[in-house]
């Protein structure tokens, strides 16, 4: 079964301040996973994917996240937050090995940056 | 690329309206399209899944003929609530897969649908 966790609902950080929204994920067979983040009324927007290439993947808007198998982590990272980076994100996994249709989301984590 | 329209973005109607909602993939085949119920401060509640050409899947709970989604083409499914009514004001957002695990759903920018 696969399934993803995010721990804290609500980051807050300074402007500037490293970015960190953690997720970490259950999965029977090698996962591909995501991070989406979410503007008020839009859609998600995909900011980056793991597809088992690299284990540090960089992503749009300056984030990265990197894939720890032994942690079954897949946390998502900025160096520097900026105003513009307050929204809600979301991470989701998706199993390899097949051509479903299966996609989990976690429960989502809303950022704040604090001028 | 990889971009999907969702249509329209904001509907207002009366109770025991259908309203018909609209998801593109504009430049790729999206052999799968998902749509999505939002309620606020909440996570996506996938509410089904359609493959073009067959009838779509729903999650336990969601009523189908309540919430009649078709998939005809490679680029086009829609959602249409039947005989709405203020329970069903929510923001509806829809999602669109190429085949292959690794693909991401890309996702249109989402429908607010409030019933009066």
């Amino acid at each position: 079964a696969q399934s993803v966790t995010q721990l804290g609902s609500h980051v807050s950080v300074s402007e500037g301040a490293l970015v960190l929204l953690r997720c970490n994920y259950s999965s029977s067979v090698p996962p591909y996973l995501f991070w989406y983040v979410q503007y008020p009324n839009q859609g998600l927007q995909l900011l980056l994917k793991y597809t088992s290439a690299a284990t540090l993947v960089k992503g749009i808007n300056g984030f990265e996240a990197e894939f720890k198998k032994s942690e079954t982590s897949f946390h998502l990272t900025k160096p520097s937050a900026h105003m513009s980076d307050a929204a809600e994100y979301f991470c989701a996994v998706s199993p390899s090995l097949n051509t479903g249709n299966q996609f989990y989301f976690g429960t989502g984590t809303s950022l704040t940056v604090i001028p | 690329g990889a971009v999907v329209s969702q249509h329209p973005s904001w509907v207002i109607c009366k109770s025991g309206t259908s309203v018909k909602i609209e998801c593109r993939s504009l430049d790729f085949q999206a052999t799968t399209m998902f749509w999505y119920r939002q309620f606020p401060k909440q996570s996506l509640m996938l509410m089904a899944t359609s493959n073009e050409g067959s009838k779509a899947t729903y999650e336990q709970g969601v009523e189908k003929d309540k919430f009649l989604i078709n998939h005809a083409s490679l680029t086009l499914s829609t959602l249409t609530v039947t005989s709405a009514h203020p329970e069903d004001s929510s923001f509806y957002i829809c999602s669109a897969r190429a085949a292959g695990g690794h693909q991401p759903q890309h996702f249109g920018d989402g429908t607010r649908l409030s019933i009066l």
